[in-house]
């Protein structure tokens, strides 16, 4: 069965630090898709990226970038010069392959930044 | 482009009386889904439709839950009789359709406390 772990459940850091959120994930397939997912205090969950199990290139989106390590099974997320509108819960999901488009959430890192 | 629409946002019960939750998904979208998120945890899907069939309910609590879509666009989830460890927001999502891989949009949550 997939499971997804965010082993850090509270980070603070101070504007304009950078961050690292980290997930790792387990799966049997070979194929499978991984999200990031931000939920701030309105309770939104709001889609930031999804990446194939094939295509392990880095990506920078802003100040946002995802490192995908298939060998490690993780696909951290850093902010850079991070922003108190950063401050909220951020998510890692997984959804394997013919699995119908279901997705399994990690537990969630809350993030504060502080001026 | 509207989002997912859910209401209402909040709702405050007892123990044992009944209430429902509504969603409208994003047009043309053919894959609605009710997450139930408790605090602290990250979702965990109770149902899944394609157009206006059931997909997958195996996590759905059939003794108290039901959620139909009887049109294929909008969505109702109701629980009856409620207990307490239903206090929990309910995330209603959708995507256009339920191949892997197709990201998933959320709506803002409908809050529930059972007292």
């Amino acid at each position: 069965a997939q499971k997804v772990t965010q082993a850090q459940t509270e980070i603070s850091v101070v504007e304009k630090e950078d961050v690292t959120l980290d997930c790792v994930y387990e799966t049997r397939d070979t194929t499978y898709y991984l999200f990031w997912y931000k939920q701030p205090p309105s309770g939104e969950l709001v889609f930031l990226i999804r990446r194939n199990s094939f295509d392990e290139q880095n990506e920078i989106s802003g100040r946002y970038s995802w490192n995908f390590q298939k060998s490690t099974s993780s696909f951290n997320f850093t902010i850079t010069a991070s922003q108190v509108v950063d401050s909220a819960v951020y998510f890692c999901a997984l959804s394997e392959f013919g699995g119908g488009n279901k997705l399994t959430f990690g537990t969630g890192t809350q993030l504060k930044v502080e001026l | 482009e509207a989002g997912v629409a859910q209401s209402p946002r909040y709702k405050i019960i007892e123990k044992r009386q009944s209430v429902a939750f509504w969603c409208n998904p994003i047009s043309g979208h053919a894959t609605l889904y009710w997450y139930q998120q408790i605090l602290g945890q990250g979702p965990k899907l109770l149902i899944q439709f394609q157009n206006n069939g059931v997909v997958d309910d195996s996590q759905l609590p059939k003794d108290r839950f039901s959620a139909e879509r009887l049109k294929g666009v909008d969505s109702t989830l109701k629980i009856q009789p409620a207990k307490l460890e239903d206090s929990a927001v309910y995330l209603c999502a959708s995507s256009a359709t339920y191949t892997s891989g197709n990201t998933i949009y959320f709506g803002e949550g409908s809050w529930l406390t059972v007292v």
